[in-house]
């Protein structure tokens, strides 16, 4: 089976771009989440979607957002960035739910200049 | 509120050792999953094994087990006979039905 995908792997914007990354979770999984990791914040839970609907969200401004398609794959896009969301973004496959095991995708390293 | 604690900030072992690293949290909910995942310096999050709170036995996975204890609320990782490339960040991670959080990270440097 083959493992999630996230594109683009590295990307550089600049302060009040907006910025897509996509992520296309692994084969017959429904649910995708997505997570910020930055050295000062650790991983930080940004939003989860199943079957094409937001399950379940973290406490982030209305500047993250985020879909996904009727085929499972979801994107993610954060507008206006700002200097602070400089971070890799990781996509996971699998529920945020207590006993779904969540697998990672290789995350895309984002810096904005 | 929840939280993730992860008190070694770095650790150190020897090849063909054991090592633990610990996890402790912090939640009032009665149902939750405990996660522990291995990030290399590549950054891909590599998921190693998983406890339920309702779970009795301790989670077993290759060379990892998980050694959970309720009471104390801690969820300790155990590496069994290191190996190099065990060499990573580890997060011990809680969701409960709505939450993920995840705890600060240990690294840990496997020495030939």
């Amino acid at each position: 089976k083959a493992g999630v995908t996230q594109t683009p792997r590295y990307l550089i914007k600049t302060r009040g771009q907006q910025v897509t990354l996509s992520c296309s979770p692994i084969s017959g999984h429904r649910s995708v989440s997505w997570y910020q990791q930055t050295p000062g914040q650790g991983l930080q839970f940004l939003f989860e979607y199943f079957s094409e609907t937001q399950r379940n969200k973290g406490n982030f401004p209305g500047r993250f957002s985020g879909r996904q398609f009727s085929n499972s794959r979801s994107e993610m896009n954060v507008s206006t960035l700002e200097l602070g969301d400089s971070a890799l973004y990781l996509c996971a496959s699998g529920g945020s739910r207590e006993k779904e095991t969540q697998y990672f995708g290789p995350g895309t390293r984002l810096l904005v200049l | 509120a929840q939280k993730i604690t992860q008190t070694q900030p770095g650790m150190f072992v020897q090849e063909k050792e054991a090592v633990t690293l610990d996890c402790t949290y912090d939640t009032s909910d009665q149902s939750y999953g405990l996660f522990w995942y291995k990030q290399p310096s590549s950054g891909e999050m590599i998921f190693l094994i998983y406890q339920g709170s309702y779970d009795e036995q301790n989670a077993t996975e290759g060379r990892y087990s998980l050694n959970f204890q309720k009471a104390r609320k801690s969820a300790n990782l155990v590496i069994s006979a290191s190996q190099l490339g065990d060499s990573a960040m580890y997060f011990c991670a809680m969701k409960s039905y709505d939450k993920v959080i995840f705890g600060p990270g240990t690294s840990l440097s496997v020495i030939p």
